[in-house]
């Protein structure tokens, strides 16, 4: 079975420019989250999503917003990208709220550099 | 709001040694989780061993152990029989263990070498 997969790999972007990150959680998994991983740091609580809502939100600013689609897949975007924005962002999937005990899978994650 | 803390910034051990990783954390609940999860080069973060706080036995899985002391918040992992393959980033992170609780808290992690 295909694990997190998460695209792209990597971008460059450049200040004040959009990007859009993308999901695809493991077959069955309902819930999405979304890190970030500064270099040299630990990650950091972006967003979570279950059943297409939003069920928690890290501390980030409006710039970073999420969503997730019908088949569970999800989108991270950020706006008017900043040079601190550049990181690992990490995809993880589990099954979803109804089961307490459950790992969290993560992705590859994509690599983000601004310029 | 909770925390979690490793002091250990770089570790190395020899091939075939044992090494412990340090992790404290911070919470005023009684129902969490705690993890440890292993990041090589290769970037995927790998679960390498879970503890619910409401279970007294320390964890095991194979050459992994933990020493989970919920009084003292500390949660320490022990490699045994390091191998060259266990070179890697390490991360402790705090999960909430009510229903739904998704979001991790982790630490700063801590660089094990393993030499040869």
């Amino acid at each position: 079975d295909a694990g997190v997969t998460q695209s792209p790999t990597h971008l460059i972007k450049t200040r004040g420019q959009h990007v859009t990150l993308r999901c695809s959680p493991i077959s069955g998994h309902k819930s999405v989250s979304w890190y970030q991983q500064v270099l040299g740091q630990g990650p950091q609580f972006i967003f979570q999503y279950y059943e297409k809502e939003e069920r928690g939100r890290g501390n980030f600013p409006d710039r970073f917003s999420a969503r997730q689609f019908p088949n569970y897949s999800s989108e991270l975007n950020v706006n008017a990208l900043l040079l601190g924005d550049s990181a690992l962002y990490l995809c993880a999937s589990s099954l979803g709220q109804g089961n307490r005990n459950q790992p969290q899978h993560f992705g590859d994650g994509t690599r983000l550099s601004i310029l | 709001a909770q925390t979690v803390t490793q002091s250990q910034p770089e570790m190395s051990v020899q091939e075939a040694e044992t090494v412990t990783l340090s992790c404290t954390y911070d919470t005023s609940e009684s129902d969490y989780y705690l993890f440890w999860y292993k990041q090589p080069p290769s970037r995927q973060m790998i679960l390498v061993i879970r503890q619910e706080a409401y279970k007294q036995q320390n964890a095991t899985e194979n050459r992994f152990s933990v020493n989970f002391q919920k009084a003292a918040k500390s949660f320490s992992l022990k490699i045994s029989d390091s191998q060259l393959g266990d070179a890697a980033m390490y991360f402790c992170a705090y999960r909430r263990g009510f229903q739904g609780a998704q979001k991790l808290v982790f630490g700063q992690g801590t660089r094990l070498t393993i030499n040869p």
